[in-house]
Formats: structure tokens, C-alpha cells, sequence
């Protein structure tokens, strides 16, 4: 079945540049997404990308898709304090009309 | 534009009691979906909704959760009895549920967090 792994756990310095990294297992994933979640709140789309891009950026987001070795990455460039919260990657299951299956989420830390 | 609503915020049950919650969608919004997040684990899909027609509810334990959205727009989730593995944050969340496909934001209410001791 489906499945989505994420590292755990992130410390980053204020103002350094976040990595978070996922891998998927389904190939027929058309969409791609990061969601942010902060303490006690529900999820907060932070960007998509459709399989067939390789890359997109949003302001101090950028996503990479390597769909070959089907790893994901969000980068938050110049990371704040107000990043701190828990980053899920999610994919699409194409025969489950738009359901989204989840990692178990990265906890980014940023330090000052 | 009102975002997704859910009430109660918190509960706390005892084992074997029963519990139901609270969905206000997104207004016009189609597709409704239940979502259990257990702690340090991702949203997992319970149930979904398009219209008031159930379109998946294959991860639903059907023995003790029940859902339902009779009229196309609120929805409840109900547990019972409840057991203690249930203790989890029960997200709410809503898309457009456009016909033909394409990508699809769904937007999350705050969550219900669910206590069972």
C-alpha cells in the first residue's frame, strides 16, 4: 500500500535555511503536498506540486520533486521562529478520490 | 471567508462511554473528511463525504465509529463505546469536490482532541 516516511526532528538556526525531506511509495501520485501544523491547530496547506514539475518556489519556499528515486523536499529559506511547528508531507491516492496519506510529520526547532 | 468549524475543542470520556463531534464546513463545499491523528503519527482518513453520499470509509471501524451528513453540509462522528486507543486529535476538513478531478485543496478545521481514560 501507500506509504510516507519523514525524518523526525529538525534544529535549525534562526535566519539558516530548513530541509525537510520525505519519500513516498506511490507512483502514481499526481500531487504532492506540504502541510504545516503548530501547536493545538489544525493543518495549513503550505504548497503543492503536480508529478510532473521538478521544482517550485514560493517566496522562502521551495519544493524539489526527484520523482525517479520518489523523494520530496520542502526548503524554507532565512527560517524564523514563527516556523517552528510540525511539517507533513502528504501524497494523493489517485483511487481514493482525493484522499491524502500522510507521514508522520517533521518537528522543526528553530533556535535563535 | 469562515474557515472550517469543529466543536467540542477537547473531550474527556471514560472507556465504553460514547462521544459524537461536530463539523461545520467551508460554505459550498462538497467533499467532507473525518481524519484520526494519533499522537506523533499523520492524519489517517476515516470516512469521506461527497455531498451526503459516503465515498470512502474503508479505514472506518465500523463496529464503534459512526458518521454521517444528512443534509449535504454539517456532518457528526460518533464513537461507541469508546476504547482507549481512541484517545487521538479528530480533524474535520473540506474541498470543493469538483466533478472530473484535478488538484483539490483540502482545508482543516482546529481539530477535536479526544481524551479516553
Amino acid at each position: 500500500g501507500e506509504d510516507v516516511e519523514q525524518s523526525l526532528f529538525l534544529s535549525v538556526r534562526e535566519g539558516d535555511s530548513s530541509v525537510i525531506n520525505c519519500t513516498y511509495t506511490d507512483s502514481s501520485s499526481t500531487y504532492l503536498y506540504w502541510y504545516k501544523q503548530e501547536p493545538g491547530a489544525g493543518l495549513q496547506l503550505l504548497t503543492y506540486i503536480f508529478s510532473n514539475m521538478d521544482m517550485k518556489q514560493d517566496q522562502r519556499l521551495t519544493v524539489l520533486l526527484n520523482k525517479k528515486d520518489k523523494h520530496l523536499s520542502l526548503r524554507i529559506a532565512d527560517t524564523q521562529t514563527g516556523d517552528s511547528a510540525i511539517y507533513f508531507c502528504a501524497e494523493t491516492d489517485l483511487g481514493g478520490y482525493n484522499k491524502l496519506i500522510f507521514g508522520a510529520g517533521t518537528r522543526l526547532a528553530v533556535h535563535p | 471567508e469562515a474557515g472550517v468549524a469543529q466543536s467540542p475543542r477537547y473531550k474527556i470520556i471514560e472507556k465504553r462511554q460514547s462521544v459524537a463531534f461536530w463539523c461545520n464546513p467551508i460554505s459550498g463545499h462538497a467533499t467532507l473528511y473525518w481524519y484520526q491523528q494519533i499522537l506523533g503519527q499523520g492524519p489517517k482518513l476515516l470516512i469521506q463525504f461527497q455531498n451526503n453520499g459516503v465515498v470512502d470509509d474503508s479505514q472506518l471501524p465500523k463496529d464503534r465509529f459512526s458518521a454521517e451528513r444528512l443534509k449535504g453540509v454539517d456532518s457528526t462522528l460518533k464513537i461507541q463505546p469508546a476504547k482507549l486507543e481512541d484517545s487521538a486529535v479528530y480533524l474535520c476538513a473540506s474541498s470543493l469536490g469538483l466533478a472530473g478531478g484535478g488538484q483539490e485543496t483540502q482545508y482543516f478545521g482546529p481539530g477535536t482532541r479526544l481524551l479516553v481514560l
